[in-house]
């Protein structure tokens, strides 16, 4: 079964600080990697996915995310934090019912405080 | 300007009251999803829906029901809901079966007394 691990909670940073957000994941074959943001009261926005290709992806609002098959991770990046990237951040990777069908699988959400 | 959008965005009901959530989308999307958020449990797929007229059980979902007549609208259903359905509810859609990305509506934060 596919599954996404996320394994902070909350991650602070200081406003122009680097930022990192981690996420491991398991699949069989080739994943297919996504990383959503949700603000306060909104619901979830794509900010980028790995299909293939460059292991490094740029997205929405300046993150990246950088992919690493031998350690199985995709972890989100930012070279510098702004105090509004403070939201909840999951991590997904597409997966499979038993009927064939794709699903996406969420991680359990990681929260990115940024301090002034 | 495209968007899902979802009524109502709260909503406070008693154990055994029907309720129906409404999810619209004007992006002419094959795909609409139900998910429901806890916390520490992020989010997990209740129903999707491929076409109108084709559903299927996503990861949870007992205690649910959904229907596709238009290609626009996804209702979900709680018959006799009660105090475990209490949670964050996203509809989302996307174009195809293929996840490349989701658009997801708003929210509800639905409670059961």
């Amino acid at each position: 079964a596919q599954s996404v691990a996320q394994p902070e909670d909350q991650v602070n940073v200081a406003e122009g600080n680097p930022l990192t957000v981690k996420c491991t994941y398991s699949v069989s074959g080739n994943p297919y990697l996504f990383w959503y943001v949700q603000y306060p009261n909104r619901g979830l926005q794509f900010l980028l996915k790995y299909i293939t290709g460059d292991n490094l992806v740029k997205g929405s609002y300046g993150f990246e995310a950088e992919f690493n098959k031998s350690q199985t991770s995709f972890h989100l990046k930012k070279p510098s934090a702004l105090v509004s990237d403070s939201a909840l951040y999951f991590c997904a990777v597409r997966g499979l019912y038993d009927t064939g069908f794709q699903k996406l699988v969420f991680g359990t959400g990681t929260r990115l405080l940024v301090s002034p | 300007e495209a968007q899902v959008t979802q009524n109502p965005r709260y909503l406070i009901t008693v154990t055994g009251k029907k309720l129906t959530v409404t999810c619209s989308q004007n992006m002419n999307h094959e795909y609409m999803s139900w998910y429901r958020q806890d916390p520490g449990l992020g989010l997990r797929q209740i129903y999707y829906s491929m076409n109108v007229e084709v559903t299927d059980k996503g990861d949870v979902p007992e205690g649910y029901k959904v229907s596709r007549k238009e290609k626009r609208n996804f209702p979900l259903i709680l018959e006799s809901p009660s105090p475990n359905q209490t949670s964050l509810y996203f509809c989302a859609t996307n174009p195809d079966s293929s996840y490349n990305e989701q658009f997801f509506g708003p929210g509800t934060r639905l409670t059961v007394l």
